[in-house]
């Protein structure tokens, strides 16, 4: 079975430019999260879907940062312009369901913003 | 608010030998989850044990295995039997039960297996 897919895997882009991110969950996988790592720190949640609906964006700079899931499989993450603070990793991750169990992490995405 | 400390940023351990990974977590919840996930260096979080709070036997995965003391708010990460594989940045993470499914991380303890 295949895990969740990310990509691009690197991203080094200059301050102010748009930047994008894709994630395609796990076959099945109605839930899909996405995280910001910050270097040093854990995961902290920017925003939770169920199939196309994202139920929980409290905390998605939405100045900046926009998401979405059209079809309730794939799920793009935008952020425009992007500012040098944005530098960090972003990891999506997916669940069968909005549950107290296990999610599974894609490999992440390294955004350098120069 | 839920916070989730680990107080120890590195941590080395000989092949074969036993470490333990700390971790406590401040909360006025009396139900909740709590779990390890090991970070490779290639990134991808993978889940290692997970807790139940309103369960008193600790969790148990084959070589891992965790110490849960539910008044003192303390949840320790034991690794048994360590193998170079399990070098890794661990994360403690706590979840409410309140239906917002969303994880509190803690900073991570970067474990290193010596040879």
């Amino acid at each position: 079975e295949a895990g969740v897919v990310q990509s691009p895997r690197y991203k080094i882009i200059e301050k102010k430019q748009p930047v994008a991110f894709w994630c395609n969950p796990i076959s099945g996988h109605n839930t899909l999260y996405w995280y910001l790592q910050n270097l040093g720190q854990g995961p902290e949640l920017l925003i939770r879907y169920e199939n196309e609906e994202a139920v929980d964006d409290s905390q998605l700079p939405k100045d900046r940062f926009s998401a979405e899931r059209l079809k309730g499989v794939d799920s793009t993450l935008k952020i425009q312009p992007a500012e040098l603070g944005d530098s960090a990793v972003y990891l999506c991750a997916s669940s069968l369901a909005s549950s107290y169990n296990e999610q599974f992490f894609g490999p992440g995405t390294r955004l350098t913003v120069l | 608010a839920q916070t989730v400390t680990q107080s120890q940023p590195e941590m080395s351990v000989q092949e074969a030998e036993t470490v333990t990974l700390s971790c406590t977590y401040d909360t006025s919840e009396s139900n909740y989850y709590l779990f390890w996930y090991k970070q490779p260096p290639s990134r991808q979080m993978i889940l290692v044990i997970r807790q139940e709070a309103y369960k008193q036997q600790n969790a148990t995965e084959n070589r891992f295995s965790v110490n849960f003391q539910k008044a003192a708010k303390s949840f320790s990460l034991k690794i048994s039997d360590s193998q170079l594989g399990d070098t890794a940045m661990y994360f403690c993470a706590f979840m409410r039960d309140s239906g917002t499914y969303k994880y509190i991380f803690g900073t991570g303890t970067r474990l290193k297996v010596l040879a």
